[in-house]
This record gives structure tokens, sequence and C-alpha cells, in this order.
């Protein structure tokens, strides 16, 4: 079983809705928590970071649920530009494991 | 800061032959990590260097792929003999912080190594 689990869409929503990304973590000893997002053919760039209390950066929510093991991130108003795939990153010590991505696209 | 540098962007090369990709990590950070992706199972990571020396090479599918660090600004990775399920895109990384890659620390990656092996 990967140590990080997403739904990998796609997700096709139009422009201005709220959606929503899960993600699942395997090893409870689990640090570190983030969203990363990548675009069509570029590197995965650091959208935000997951804290316990929940984030908010803009349109961006994120939340960690411990006990589940459970992540997410909450986009509300799409844009255009959301589209993207969005890569749910846990930390467990040294390194970041990755979920395969959750693919977005914001139609107009 | 320019960033983590990866070379080449592109690779096009035949089965059986040697690849070699280099990387420049964020100056200053003394850890590095190779990370490789392809559709079928996503990013996975080969190895990783703390201080120059490889903490863990666990990732790194088999014996034709090789790794070094020698100094703080370059690391390279080696594929002989390169095979077509090789092909993927081989990211460079360096932790956000010049502590090394711990608990906490997001990383920075470099724009990929687009390999195709035919």
């Amino acid at each position: 079983r990967k140590e990080v689990e997403q739904d990998p869409g796609p997700f096709n929503v139009p422009e201005g809705a709220t959606v929503a990304f899960n993600c699942t973590y395997s090893n409870s000893a689990s640090q570190s928590f983030f969203w990363y997002r990548q675009d069509c053919r570029k590197e995965p760039k650091l959208l935000m970071s997951v804290y316990s209390s929940g984030n908010e950066d803009g349109r961006f929510t994120a939340q960690l649920n411990r006990a589940s093991q459970y992540i997410s991130l909450l986009i509300r108003d799409s844009k255009l530009s959301d589209s993207a795939t969005y890569l749910c990153v846990v930390n467990s010590g040294y390194a970041l494991n990755f979920g395969k991505g959750t693919s977005l696209l914001v139609t107009p | 800061d320019a960033g983590v540098i990866q070379s080449p962007r592109h690779e096009v090369t035949e089965m059986g032959q040697e690849v070699t990709l280099r990387c420049k990590p964020i100056s200053g950070h003394n850890s590095l990590f190779w990370y490789r992706q392809t559709m079928m199972r996503g990013l996975e990571l080969l190895i990783y260097f703390n201080n120059n020396v490889p903490i863990d090479d666990s990732g790194m599918p088999e014996d034709r792929f090789s790794a070094k660090m020698p100094n703080a600004s370059f690391s390279t990775l080696k594929i002989q003999p390169s095979e077509p399920r090789d092909s993927a895109v081989y990211f460079c990384a360096s932790p956000t912080s010049t502590g090394g890659g711990s608990s906490g620390n997001t990383i920075y990656f470099g724009e990929g190594s687009w390999l195709t092996v035919v």
C-alpha cells in the first residue's frame, strides 16, 4: 500500500465552483504535511503547509485530521489558473513522500 | 538565488546507452534529493544525500543506477545501461533550509530532466 493515497480525479469544475481534495497517509508518526501544485510539464511547487489547527491562504484552506490520518484541501471560487495537479505530501523524517496527485480542470 | 539547476532538460537515448543527469543544488544547502516521476508510479524518492554522503539509497531501482555528490554544489545520477522502462522525469531537489532534510522542511525542485529511452 502506498504511503500517501489520493483520488487521481480528474475533477472538472466550472469557474467559481468550490472543490475539495482528500488524502490519506499510512504512517501515524508523520510530522509534517503539505500540498504541492504541479502544472503540466513543470516541477512540483509548494502550495501550502498543513497545520493541525487548519490553515487558510486566500481561497485555499487546508485541514489535517491526525486521528483519521487524513488531509484535505479546499479551493473556493475556482479560477481557470487553478487547473493543475495537486500533490499531497507527508514528511516522515528526512524525505517527503508524495501522493500521485489529483488532477483539477477548471472550465469557463 | 538561482535555485536548483538540472541538465540536460531533455534527453533521448537508445537502449543500452549510458545516461548522466546533473544537478546543482541551492547554494549553501547541504542536502539533496533525487526523485523520479512517472505516470504509473508518481514521484518516487531515489536517493537522499546529506553533507555529500548518501544517507538513503533504498529507492534506487537496481544496480544500473548510481548517484554521486562529490561536493556540495554538484550531483550526478547515472544510468548504465539504460532501458526503455527508465523513461521518466528525474527531479533533483534541495530542502528549504540549510539544516539539511528534516521533519518540517519542504523542498525546492529543479525543472527536471525529461529522459526518453528508445
